[in-house]
């Protein structure tokens, strides 16, 4: 079956900009999590969904991220005044939940660059 | 809170050589551990979890892990490596109810050369 996908594989935009990215889970999967990865490193964890509503928020860096998924599949990620920090690659996974087994299934990944 | 360090930052070995790519955790909570991989331009993918029972876990391509719990580790290792195990390894946990956040170690990168 589909695995996670991502969009836009690439975004490239200007300091001060705009962007979304979205992700399109497994189909059944009631689980969502964004994570950024900056070069060099691990992914780091941004939020996490439990069908429409964010459980953990707490790695959102500030207030110019925010994310949704407003029925239960679709998650956008959107970030508001874009910084050049902010260039990284965002990985969306998305798992089952069945009690005692939290396997994620990652997207490829949208690299962004603020520029 | 929990923590994962990744001991090596880089791994280089030759082929049919064994490898062990070392991990260690910080939890006050009881996690999961999993190894996940990302082959040059590919997406991460599981390579292996232990989530209860036997500490040694197995993958399907030689690699195994052993959970330590007195040493707090989960290092991976594979008796005889091959050039297609070129990768970056990155070691993770999750809380004991499964349900949240990943952390991530930093990674390891393996190259195997011939």
């Amino acid at each position: 079956g589909a695995g996670v996908s991502q969009t836009p594989s690439n975004k490239v935009t200007e300091k001060g900009k705009y962007v979304e990215l979205r992700c399109d889970p497994i189909s059944g999967h009631t689980a969502l999590y964004w994570y950024r990865q900056s070069l060099g490193q691990g992914p780091e964890f941004l939020i996490y969904f439990q069908g429409t509503g964010a459980a953990d928020d707490s790695g959102l860096p500030n207030d110019r991220f925010f994310a949704v998924r407003p029925e239960g599949s679709v998650s956008t990620l959107k970030i508001q005044r874009t910084e050049r920090g902010d260039s990284a690659v965002y990985l969306c996974a998305s798992s089952r939940q069945i009690a005692g087994d939290n396997e994620q299934f990652f997207g490829p990944g949208t690299r962004l660059t603020v520029l | 809170a929990q923590s994962v360090t990744q001991l090596d930052s880089q791994v280089p070995v030759f082929e049919e050589a064994p490898v062990e790519l070392r991990c260690n955790y910080s939890s006050s909570v009881s996690v999961y551990l999993f190894w996940y991989v990302q082959y040059p331009n590919q997406g991460l993918q599981l390579l292996l979890k232990y989530l209860s029972g036997s500490t040694l876990v197995e993958s399907i391509n030689g690699f195994e892990a052993e959970f330590n719990k007195s040493q707090t580790s989960f290092h991976l290792r594979k008796p005889s490596v091959h050039i297609s195990d070129t990768a970056e390894y990155f070691c993770a946990v999750s809380d004991l109810h499964g349900r949240g956040k990943l952390i991530f170690g930093q990674g390891t990168e393996l190259s195997v050369k011939p």
